[in-house]
């Protein structure tokens, strides 16, 4: 099973959208609704942002949405603030009982 | 509210067996609506799913491929913990250990990794 695929880092200033992507295959992110996306601070353990493809937490700010097209899922944080600054990682369900991670995207708030 | 709290040694030499506790409050080891996960996360690895076990009648187990032979994750109900034992172990599996529970309704588990542990270091070295 491969990690999903993100980019590296991305970034934006105070008040921008960004759109963080995570793409997998037809056996995971293309086959399930089954993604979440965790925000992670510096040494801080994952917070769950997004489950099932867009669902919001209760208690997780409307400003982070989330959608999927095919083989890749997307998080978008708009209204862009100082304390999104962290990293994010996507996760899909990969079929056979298993599940899978992205590497991880560094968003820096500019 | 759910609560997780980790417990294990930090080091682990070579070859030995990498064994740590998670205690659960505010639910149930056995829970209809829960799957309780273990997770780690290197530099090198980023965030990896290890494996699981959930309840639905009787016990159910599943693993990553890449551990599976290595691996065994068990229920214990007089506790309400679950427990992750990692069997020979070389420096590649150092990492942050995380338990997780995984919210699951109407038979998917797909609410996400809702609850963590505070996360522990483990090191294998001699």
């Amino acid at each position: 099973q491969s990690a999903l695929t993100q980019p590296a880092s991305v970034s934006g200033s105070p008040g921008q959208s960004i759109t963080i992507s995570c793409t997998g295959t037809s056996s995971d992110v293309g086959n399930y609704n089954l993604v979440s996306w965790y925000q992670q601070h510096p040494d801080k353990v994952p917070k769950l942002m997004i489950y099932e493809v867009s669902q919001r937490p209760s208690g997780v700010s409307n400003r982070f949405s989330g959608s999927k097209s095919g083989n890749t899922a997307s998080l978008t944080i708009s209204g862009l603030q100082a304390e999104d600054e962290a990293d994010y990682y996507c996760c899909s369900y990969g079929g056979s009982t298993t599940w899978v991670f992205g590497g991880g995207t560094k968003l820096t708030v500019l | 509210q759910v609560q997780l709290q980790q417990s294990g040694p930090g080091l682990v030499k070579p070859s030995q067996t990498l064994s740590l506790t998670c205690a659960i409050s505010g639910d149930s080891v056995a829970s209809n609506s829960a799957a309780w996960n273990w997770i780690r996360q290197s530099p090198s690895r980023g965030l990896e799913w290890l494996g699981r076990t959930y309840y639905r009648s009787k016990w159910y187990y599943d693993y990553a491929v890449s551990v599976k032979s290595r691996i065994t994750i068990n229920p214990e109900t007089s506790k309400n913990q679950f427990s992750l034992q990692l069997n020979s172990v070389t420096p590649e599996d150092t990492a942050v250990y995380y338990c997780a529970r995984l919210y699951c309704t109407g038979g998917t588990c797909g609410g996400g990794f809702d609850y963590w542990g505070q996360g522990m270091l483990v090191t294998v070295s001699s």
